[in-house]
């Protein structure tokens, strides 16, 4: 089993609400990763997390906060966002993190927009 | 930094034509290859991969090979289907002991439609 889930599909928000994205796999990974992808553009990373840790954040706004509670879950805690934050939320995983060869298995997805 | 290069697309094509999706990278030291496609509406999918220099990654007819000495992993498919239409990412994952921690490097994307 390959999959790694994200809920909800769909987010509207306005830029005063505060909203989460939350992101599980049962694969036993101990990488987890956030991306945004806006339309017709390759996914762009934000954060890496490994063995539960922040590893990675590519200078991302504080608006967005991530957390990984557990080795299973990754949240992505979002909160005076901005119009063009609209985008889709990926969120990847893989075995091992640091490890060039190892494949990142992507969610479907969650397409947010802001008001 | 590491780059990875697609041809512009994008690509239209009728059932049955023979695909070439063209791919360059520039990158320091060993870096692993990937292609993932990206359905409407969906994530990205692991297409094929190839870590080492000389591996031909397939998958579903799809074939790539990890070309060292062009710097090249370009994306073939000898008889297309509908259902191949979609968009095309390759990738690279820099060598271990970096520190980019596994990050993956995407070209632009080739958007493929397949006619019947």
């Amino acid at each position: 089993d390959t999959e790694v889930t994200q809920t909800p599909k769909h987010l509207v928000m306005g830029m005063t609400n505060k909203k989460s994205l939350k992101c599980e796999q049962h694969m036993g990974h101990r990488a987890m990763y956030w991306y945004k992808q806006k339309a017709k553009k390759p996914p762009e990373l934000m954060f890496v997390y490994s063995y539960e840790k922040l590893s990675i954040n590519e200078s991302v706004p504080s608006r967005f906060s991530p957390e990984c509670p557990n080795s299973s879950l990754l949240n992505l805690h979002l909160h005076a966002l901005q119009p063009e934050d609209s985008a889709l939320y990926l969120c990847a995983s893989s075995r091992l993190p640091g490890v060039n060869q190892e494949t990142q298995y992507f969610g479907p997805g969650t397409r947010l927009l802001v008001l | 930094g590491d780059s990875v290069t697609q041809m512009e697309g994008p690509v239209t094509l009728s059932e049955e034509a023979f695909l070439t999706i063209n791919c360059t990278y520039t990158a320091t030291g060993y870096p692993s290859l990937f292609w993932y496609v990206q359905y409407p509406g969906e994530g990205l999918q692991l297409l094929l991969k190839a870590t080492k220099a000389d591996d031909k990654g397939s998958n579903k007819g799809f074939e790539a090979t990890y070309r060292k000495e062009t710097t090249s992993f370009h994306l073939e498919k000898g008889s297309v289907q509908v259902s191949d239409s979609a968009v095309y990412f390759c990738a690279l994952s820099e060598d271990a002991g970096g520190t980019s921690y596994g990050k993956l490097t995407f070209g632009q994307g080739t958007i493929l439609t397949v006619h019947p």
